[in-house]
């Protein structure tokens, strides 16, 4: 079975201060990881994304992840945190082995973020 | 912006009622699915479709059911709701290797 951690229910940062979100997983095969942000009262919106290659991915609004094979990880980073940035970010990752059933994407428990001034 | 569409935003009804909340894709996605989110809280997948006439059970038990008849449209149906039924119903569909992209949301309060 696949699942992921989000092992802090909020973090607190002060705007132009470095953020870290933080993420592990747990698949049988190879995994395909997502990071989504999700505003209130809004749906999900797609942030990053890791299939293959550079362990570090680029994403929107200045948000990049690093995948760390041996640590199983992938934690979302962003050099200077924004007051915009507050929200709740979800990881979620899907085996890329498993097909049919198993194919689901399953996603953490969500990390608050308050970027204060 | 995703081409997932979800209706309503808000419904607020009263026990006993039958509803469907309706999600609809112009992206041609194969893949559907429904989670339920309380506020600020995780998503659970109650639903997921691979295709027509596909439906499965997610992983958190629930009274609603699904329907895919149509590839772009997944409504899903509580046939008597219920107080504990009021949450937040997000829909989702992806294709191939995607990301999954996502409505905008139903927010259901049953009274």
């Amino acid at each position: 079975a696949q699942s992921v951690a989000q092992p802090e229910d909020q973090v607190n940062v002060a705007e132009g201060n470095p953020l870290t979100v933080k993420c592990t997983y747990s698949v049988s095969g190879n995994p395909y990881l997502f990071w989504y942000v999700q505003y209130p009262n809004r749906g999900l919106q797609f942030l990053l994304k890791y299939i293959t290659g550079d362990n570090l991915v680029k994403g929107s609004y200045g948000f990049e992840a690093e995948f760390n094979k041996s640590q199983t990880s992938f934690h979302l980073k962003k050099p200077s945190a924004l007051v915009s940035d507050s929200a709740l970010y979800f990881c979620a990752v899907r085996d890329l082995i498993l097909t049919g059933g198993g194919n689901k994407l399953t996603f953490g428990t969500g990390t608050q973020l308050k970027v204060e001034l | 912006e995703a081409d997932i569409y979800q209706t309503p935003r808000y419904l607020v009804i009263g026990t006993g009622k039958k509803i469907t909340l309706e999600c609809s894709q112009t992206m041609g996605h194969d893949k559907m699915y429904w989670y339920q989110q309380d506020p600020g809280m995780e998503l659970h997948l109650i639903h997921y479709s691979y295709g027509v006439n596909s439906t499965e059970k997610g992983d958190l038990s629930s009274e609603s059911t699904v329907s895919r008849i149509r590839t772009e449209h997944f409504p899903l149906t509580l046939e008597s709701a219920r107080p504990s039924h009021t949450s937040q119903y997000l829909c989702a569909s992806r294709s191939g290797r995607t990301e999954a992209f996502f409505g905008q949301g139903t927010r259901l309060t049953v009274v």
